[in-house]
């Protein structure tokens, strides 16, 4: 069974720019989380998703984020435009279960590195 | 208060000998506690899983929770340079929102 997987590996782009992250969760799993890290500190929450809804985008930090997941499959997350601070890097979770049971298992893809310059 | 702490480490232990890596959290109605393990520049990997009071162990790993200290730990029995890594410990409140840890680094020596 494939993993979760994300799509670019890697992304440098000039302020202002955008981008746009994609994960492909594995799947049936109805149940995708977007993380960030920024270099030195712990994971963020950005926003989790349940089919093509949006549960909670809580932690998303501001209106140059979008993220969407249309037809409930794979989800983009676009920066823009791309600020220094938006370094980090962007993990993608799916889990199966209920969210927040006991069956919720998160399984990570491998991230996308983003380097904005 | 950050809302899930851990010690930076790194934590280094001797081939063979117990790693003991402790998070305490600050939501009292948190309910779903976490341990993964990540490489550098890899994916974090769930290696355990704990949910009541107590210990719960899967092979050299056991998990403790505490709710009334608000305290989780994993024990990592004779610990292996494979173990070499970065242990982050999450939270999950029963929302949909899974808070982690900076994470521990833990160095075994050969």
């Amino acid at each position: 069974e494939a993993g979760v997987t994300q799509f670019p590996s890697h992304s440098v782009i000039e302020k202002g720019q955008t981008v746009t992250l994609r994960c492909d969760p594995i799947s049936g799993h109805d149940n995708l989380y977007w993380y960030r890290r920024v270099m030195g500190k712990e994971i963020k929450f950005l926003l989790h998703f349940v089919k093509e809804s949006k549960q909670d985008e809580s932690g998303m930090p501001n209106n140059r984020f979008l993220a969407e997941r249309t037809g409930g499959t794979y989800s983009t997350l676009k920066v823009q435009p791309a600020e220094l601070e938006d370094s980090g890097v962007y993990f993608c979770a799916s889990s199966p279960g209920l969210a927040g049971s006991r069956t919720d298992t998160q399984y990570f893809g491998p991230g996308t590195r983003l380097t904005v310059l | 208060q950050k809302e899930v702490e851990q010690n930076s480490g790194p934590l280094s232990v001797p081939e063979g000998a117990i790693a003991s890596l402790n998070c305490t959290y600050s939501d009292r109605v948190s309910q779903s506690f976490f341990w993964y393990r990540q490489y550098s520049g890899k994916s974090p990997e769930l290696i355990m899983s704990i949910y009541s009071n107590g210990d719960k162990e899967d092979g050299r790993f056991t998990a403790q929770l505490n709710k009334a200290s608000q305290y989780v730990s994993l024990l990592i029995r004779d610990s292996q340079p494979s173990d070499s890594a970065t242990y982050l410990c999450a939270v999950n409140t029963g929302g949909f929102k899974t808070i982690f840890g900076a994470g521990t680094r833990l160095f075994v020596k050969a």
